[in-house]
């Protein structure tokens, strides 16, 4: 079956520093996610895109994030200077259709010391 | 907005029963679509079960289904013949209809232990 592929699977980082999260997604999906769980809590929404460009995103996403999908089959989030509390299990999914299931990666673990 | 509610943060049973973990959610919306994740130790986010709103037949997938209340906005997840690894977090999701990339709303999860 086809999976979602992410990594690193663990990133370790210094604050303020910059990381980027690679996904590549189902290769005949059209519609891309990123979710994040601190440990301990719930999966939240970070941030969705469609056709190039960002479709919703939620509070946590702020200017700090940014997503891009460079060359068709790659689909990154960049976090530009981490903090501490964004230490968290990054999750990156895919879906072929609006309101389809969505497939998940097995994530990336981001530790920011 | 919306929200999703599960209120057993940890439950447990033998190997070889039935479990039912419970999920309440709140919307105005009449047409939206409901899920059941699966989170084992590994963290990998596996979908266990999906439910359309405007279907009124419960969905089921093997050991896994579900008793869809549209009226009392509940969507409980029954595993038959558990199974040790179906130790793992689980965890309920809602879904608005068409309106763009709606995102998954996840509730905070349960905890289900199967033991030998």
């Amino acid at each position: 079956e086809p999976e979602v592929t992410q990594t690193p699977s663990h990133q370790v980082t210094q604050m303020g520093q910059e990381v980027i999260l690679r996904c590549v997604p189902i290769s005949n999906h059209l519609y891309f996610y990123w979710y994040r769980q601190i440990l301990g809590q719930k999966v939240e929404f970070l941030v969705s895109f469609y056709n190039n460009e960002i479709s919703e995103k939620s509070e946590i996403f702020d200017d700090q994030f940014s997503v891009e999908r460079p060359d068709g089959s790659n689909f990154t989030l960049k976090i530009r200077s981490t903090k501490l509390e964004d230490s968290a299990m990054y999750f990156c999914a895919s879906s072929v259709s609006v309101a389809e299931k969505l497939f998940f990666g097995s994530g990336t673990q981001l530790s920011v010391l | 907005a919306q929200t999703v509610t599960q209120s057993q943060p940890e439950m447990s049973v033998q190997e070889a029963e039935t479990v039912t973990l419970s999920c309440t959610y709140d919307t105005s919306e009449n047409n939206y679509y409901l899920f059941w994740y699966k989170q084992p130790p590994s963290r990998q986010m596996i979908l266990v079960i999906r439910q359309e709103a405007y279907k009124q037949q419960n969905a089921t997938e093997n050991r896994f289904s579900v008793n869809f209340q549209k009226a009392a906005k509940s969507f409980s997840l029954k595993i038959s013949d558990s199974q040790l690894g179906d130790t793992a977090m689980y965890f309920c999701a809602f879904m608005k209809p068409y309106s763009g990339n709606t995102p998954l709303v996840f509730g905070k999860g349960t905890r289900l232990s199967v033991i030998a």
